[in-house]
């Protein structure tokens, strides 16, 4: 099946710093990929959706100067969360959709961002 | 896409069939239904998902009213590791909704030995 993996798995860092998040897709091409961030206790939320070569769509509220998303190849999107704060905190997933599926996404394992 | 409602929490005992319902009585003709859990700090696994005949894989079956109203994700043998939050979406074709997914609720699944 496919497969797709992130990194780091978990990260602190201070507040102030920056902190990327890679999501790759394994065994197949990704022109899709969603990120979502997950609060303790509550459900997924999607951030932005990225497309292959083009810039991501941001969902309403979420600040693109402080959430990078960069999707330059087929099986890479990293999101990189600029001047973190401890309210950044949170449990950050993204997905992937196969080139030319459309009815799976399939769900990296997840990146627990801790800002001290 | 349509709201879906799942009851917050259900318990089931090892080994028995686990019925998890869901309502979406405003689902529209072109939307899915499409089931997704989440083991505790993981990512979402996808499970099934149907438009309106039942459908059957190796992990769940899913049955979807007539009307498409409602529709029930059977585990036929829960096992613990079953154990986790199960998201019902209702998600229309993918052009017309950007593939997006929209997480609800979910009912968090506890199977019991």
């Amino acid at each position: 099946g496919a497969v797709v993996s992130q990194h780091p798995s978990r990260v602190i860092c201070k507040s102030g710093t920056s902190v990327k998040i890679e999501c790759r897709s394994l065994d197949f091409q990704a022109t899709t990929m969603f990120w979502y961030r997950q609060f303790p206790k509550q459900s997924l939320m999607l951030m932005a959706t990225s497309n292959e070569g083009s810039k991501a769509t941001y969902e309403q509220g979420v600040e693109k100067d402080k959430f990078l998303i960069n999707h330059a190849s087929l099986t890479l999107s990293t999101l990189t969360v600029t001047s973190a704060h401890p309210e950044d905190s949170s449990f950050y997933i993204c997905s992937a959709r196969e080139a030319g599926r459309v009815d799976e996404q399939f769900f990296g394992p997840g990146t627990r961002l801790t800002v001290l | 896409d349509a709201k879906t409602t799942q009851p917050p929490s259900m318990d089931c005992a090892e080994g028995r069939a686990a019925n998890l319902p869901c309502n979406h009585s405003t689902i529209s003709g072109n939307e899915y239904v499409y089931w997704y859990r989440q083991i505790h700090s993981q990512g979402p696994q996808y499970i099934i998902h149907g438009l309106k005949n039942n459908e059957t894989n190796e992990m769940a079956s899913l049955i979807i009213t007539e009307d498409r109203k409602s529709s029930t994700l059977i585990l036929p043998h829960a096992t613990l590791r079953d154990t986790a939050v199960y998201y019902c979406i209702v998600r229309a074709t993918i052009k017309a909704a950007g593939n997006k997914l929209t997480f609800g609720g979910g009912t968090r699944v506890l199977v019991k030995p």
